[in-house]
């Protein structure tokens, strides 16, 4: 099965700065038609997941511009610019390319 | 709009078979896969297994010997079943459409004597 790696485990920020989080995986995530099936999910607490970027670097509909995804192959990333106290919570990554299809352990966004 | 609302017993005794539904509202399922995802009290989430718009299903390979995902189109509705559970298999579980962007609350499940 594939492993995603999320890193930091915790991002302490302050409300404004940017926040990065690393998704690595241990193979490579290219689908055999050309697409790269990685998304990020935020959740909040008591909350369901929700969709924030599906392949790598395409905002699911009301996401707002400072959520960005990046990366290929295997490395992935996910930027915050601007940290919103709405942005806190717990980010997943996770694969679709592969059967059967993985999330990454998550990692906290919380105020510093 | 689209919809998904899962439903089942909140407790399970260890060892017995789990039964949750899957209702669905604001698409087809012949048009879409519904996937099943986990979360353990405090843990992270575990993608369960699928059942895609043709009927075929993927699951979990940790879990494949005890799980089973169907449904009936005309209800618009998707069953998981699990057996010989565990208290590991404690757990709120999530049915989500294909492409996830749309996700049902959960239910919880705790499987105890």
């Amino acid at each position: 099965d594939v492993v995603l790696t999320q890193t930091p485990v915790a991002q302490p920020v302050t409300l404004g700065d940017q926040a990065s989080i690393s998704c690595r995986s241990s193979q490579s995530l290219v689908h055999s038609n050309g697409n790269t099936y990685l998304e990020w999910y935020l959740q909040k607490p008591g909350q369901s997941p929700q969709l924030l970027i599906y392949k790598v670097s395409n905002r699911f509909s009301g996401v707002p511009d400072r959520f960005i995804g990046s990366g290929s192959g295997s490395d992935f990333t996910l930027k915050i610019s601007r940290v919103e106290p709405e942005d806190l919570g717990v980010y997943y990554c996770f694969q679709a390319t592969h059967d059967p299809n993985t999330f990454g352990a998550g990692t906290k966004l919380e105020l510093k | 709009q689209v919809q998904l609302k899962e439903s089942g017993p909140g407790l399970v005794q260890p060892s017995q078979t789990l039964s949750l539904t899957c209702t669905v509202s604001g698409f087809s399922l012949t048009s879409n896969s519904v996937h099943w995802v986990r979360q353990p009290p405090g843990k992270g989430l575990e993608w369960v297994g699928a059942i895609w718009s043709g009927g075929s299903t993927d699951y979990n390979s940790a879990l494949k010997s005890r799980l089973s995902i169907s449904r009936d189109t005309s209800k618009s509705q998707v069953f998981l079943k699990m057996n010989s559970l565990q208290t590991e298999d404690t757990a709120i579980y999530f049915c989500t459409r294909g492409g996830r962007g749309y996700w049902g609350q959960g239910v919880m499940v705790t499987v105890s004597s």
